[in-house]
């Protein structure tokens, strides 16, 4: 089955600064690859999603980036803010090009440091 | 609209005891998935269901299982409660437009066995 692999697990940044996080897969038959942002005490939250027939897609200070050959996708955020601390988790699939049977990284710690 | 909403959003069961978690989609989203998450396996699929069928299951023992009704709102049920089924369970709806499917997470239910 799938694997996906995230990295860093906690990353801290100064608030104005970027953030990067990573993500590989396993499975290359994976097309679809979304992105959740979990809050404490609520659940996860869509920020951003991309799939496998584009390589790059933004939205304002969110941006992912898919590099099918080497089985990788990332998430940047631009000019983090305080209300950007939380965990992200990214995820892939491969079912019917859909978004059922999501397999999901372990998540990232992300720390805004005012 | 209204998000996903699960209820009840908190539980306490003893070893043994059975359990029955209740999800109800957003309006018009026809495909209901459910997810255990816990802090050493992180977010896993359990299964999923579209217009009353289970369409797609993951790695979990016969004692979780669910349903789904007519009117999209689904449950899962867990048998014979063990301590390790202490998790947050997920349930995620999801809509197709354009053929392509996004998920949207519920805020979970905390199940805690003792």
């Amino acid at each position: 089955g799938e694997n996906v692999e995230q990295h860093p697990s906690t990353l801290s940044v100064q608030e104005g600064d970027s953030a990067v996080i990573k993500c590989t897969y396993s499975d290359s038959a994976s097309n679809y690859f979304p992105w959740y942002k979990q809050e404490l005490g609520k659940g996860p939250q869509l920020i951003i999603d991309i799939r496998s027939n584009v390589g790059e897609k933004k939205d304002q200070r969110i941006a992912v980036t898919l590099n099918k050959t080497a089985k990788h996708f990332s998430l940047h955020i631009t000019e983090t803010q305080p209300e950007d601390s939380a965990v992200y988790f990214c995820a892939a699939s491969n079912k019917r090009g859909g978004a059922d049977g999501l397999t999901f990284g372990k998540g990232t710690h992300l720390i805004i440091q005012p | 609209k209204a998000g996903v909403t699960q209820t009840p959003r908190y539980l306490i069961k003893t070893r043994g005891q059975q359990v029955t978690l209740s999800c109800s989609p957003i309006s018009g989203h026809r495909s209901v998935s459910w997810y255990q998450q816990t802090p050493g396996q992180g977010l896993q699929f359990l299964f999923e269901y579209f217009s009353e069928t289970q369409r797609n299951k993951g790695n979990f023992p016969g004692r979780f299982s669910g349903r789904q009704f007519s009117n999209s709102r689904s449950e899962m049920n867990v048998s014979t409660l063990e301590l390790g089924d202490s998790a947050l369970y997920l349930c995620a709806s999801s809509l197709v437009a354009g053929g392509e499917e996004t998920q949207y997470f519920g805020p979970g239910t905390r199940l805690l066995v003792l």
